[in-house]
């Protein structure tokens, strides 16, 4: 079975820069593995935020941005905002089925 | 605009198959390059991805609950309905539709990714 590791909670302050990562039991992820980034907020639906590593949508904050870091993929916060505190997760592409990472809690203070 | 909703029943008891039905508008699903998925969450745990199905009628299914799982498409109706047998109290969870995309780039084609997602419904498995 496949798992897919993240962070489970990181602690960022207000303007700093914070980096989540997401890594893949079959080894590195590579730009094959077409990384997806999502936000969750309680109560509301993921949002996603990047695909294929390093694309943003047209609603994705430019202070987002998705890379591949030591053998993993990486969602970079720069500047980051108090409405930024939410849930991440990574989903991963695995030559058609995909797997999502366990989510990173990260909470601004 | 693409909008998406999930609808089916709340309750479901064990043993029993579930029946959900995603029901889309702002894109078709005879599109090439464009599939809609399904995903689902426990209260409280993390997000799981379950099936995907695409606009020339291939379909994906996560390979724990692959014997369990059929995603199927109405292209008329703009529906996708996905059915999962056997249902037990652990597959309590919100259930998301999300409409997933390919790109092209350089002459060739990408996989993209779940961009829009539905509301959700929550599913309780109780007897």
């Amino acid at each position: 079975q496949t798992v897919v590791t993240q962070e489970p909670s990181l602690t960022v302050s207000p303007g700093g820069t914070v980096t989540l990562t997401c890594a893949s039991s079959t080894g590195a992820v590579t730009s094959g593995y077409y990384p997806n980034w999502f936000q969750q907020k309680p109560g509301q639906a993921p949002r996603a935020l990047i695909y294929s590593t390093s694309n943003k949508h047209s609603w994705t904050p430019a202070r987002f941005s998705g890379s591949l870091l030591g053998g993993k993929a990486a969602l970079t916060l720069s500047g980051v905002q108090p409405e930024d505190e939410a849930e991440y997760y990574c989903l991963l592409y695995y030559g058609g089925a995909r797997v999502f990472g366990g989510g990173t809690k990260l909470t601004v203070l | 605009q693409i909008t998406l909703k999930e609808s089916g029943p709340t309750l479901v008891k064990p043993t029993q198959t579930l029946t959900l039905t995603c029901t889309f508008s702002g894109f078709s699903l005879s599109t090439s390059g464009v599939g809609v998925g399904w995903i689902r969450q426990p209260p409280g745990k993390a997000l799981e991805w379950l099936a995907l199905i695409y606009w020339n009628d291939d379909k994906r299914y996560s390979p724990s609950l692959k014997s369990r799982l059929t995603i199927t498409k109405d292209t008329s109706k703009n529906q996708v309905v996905l059915t999962m047998t056997n249902m037990d109290p652990v597959d309590t969870a919100t259930y998301y539709c999300a409409h997933g995309f390919e790109y092209c780039s350089g002459g060739s084609c990408y996989s993209g990714g779940l961009d829009y997602w539905g509301q959700g419904t929550l599913v309780t498995v109780s007897s």
